[in-house]
């Protein structure tokens, strides 16, 4: 079956400008995750969804970052006013339930010049 | 605070021998444990997980789990060139909503 997807899967942006980053987990999956990797580090969570709330956003780094997941299948990663330190890898995974194991997507390789 | 802690080699066996990779964590509580793969410019993929105290097989590799030292391993033996990744060591603890990640160790086989 098809694994999670994730879109685009490199994006440059200037600094100051918005980003749209998507996911479309494992169908079926309720559990959805962000997380951002750097170079040489492990991923660090961001943001974790249950159906369509956000239960757990303690990881974003402050009020730039923001995530939404309407219908409880696709979540869209926003981040405002861009600075060079977001450049990074975002991870999308998804898991069948909390307790379950957590797949990843591709990634989107995020640029900000 | 939840650490995970990971050496980050590299570490480089030759073909065919066992490659052994270490994790340890700092929540005593911590339940479920991760290995995952990566390979460079890829992301992270699941090839182990332990619940567990002992030894899980799963082909070429093993995962080994000691909560009372705090301590997950993984042996892939007859390592192949192909095994050449970083590997990440992941935790979940009850009340976490999320993995704890290790920063990975680099592993090398040499042909």
């Amino acid at each position: 079956g098809a694994g999670v997807s994730q879109t685009p899967s490199n994006k440059v942006t200037e600094k100051g400008k918005y980003v749209e980053l998507r996911c479309d987990p494992i169908s079926g999956h309720t559990a959805l995750y962000w997380y951002r990797q750097s170079l040489g580090q492990g991923p660090e969570f961001l943001i974790y969804f249950q159906g369509t709330g956000a239960a757990d956003d303690s990881g974003l780094p402050n009020d730039r970052f923001f995530a939404v997941r309407p219908e409880g299948s696709v979540s869209t990663l926003k981040i405002q006013r861009t600075e060079r330190g977001d450049s990074a890898v975002y991870l999308c995974a998804s898991s069948a339930g909390l307790y379950n194991e957590q797949f990843f997507g591709p990634g989107t390789r995020l640029t900000v010049l | 605070q939840k650490e995970v802690e990971q050496n980050s080699g590299p570490l480089s066996v030759p073909e065919g021998a066992i490659a052994s990779l270490n994790c340890t964590y700092s929540d005593r509580g911590s339940q479920s444990f991760f290995w995952y793969r990566q390979y460079s410019g890829k992301s992270p993929e699941l090839i182990m997980f332990i619940y567990s105290n002992g030894d899980k097989e799963d082909g070429r590799f093993t995962a080994q789990l000691n909560k009372a030292s705090q301590y997950v391993s993984l042996l892939i033996r007859d390592s192949q060139p192909s095994d050449s990744a970083t590997y990440l060591c992941a935790v979940w603890s009850p009340g976490a909503n999320n993995l704890f990640f290790g920063t990975g160790t680099r592993l090398t086989v040499i042909p």
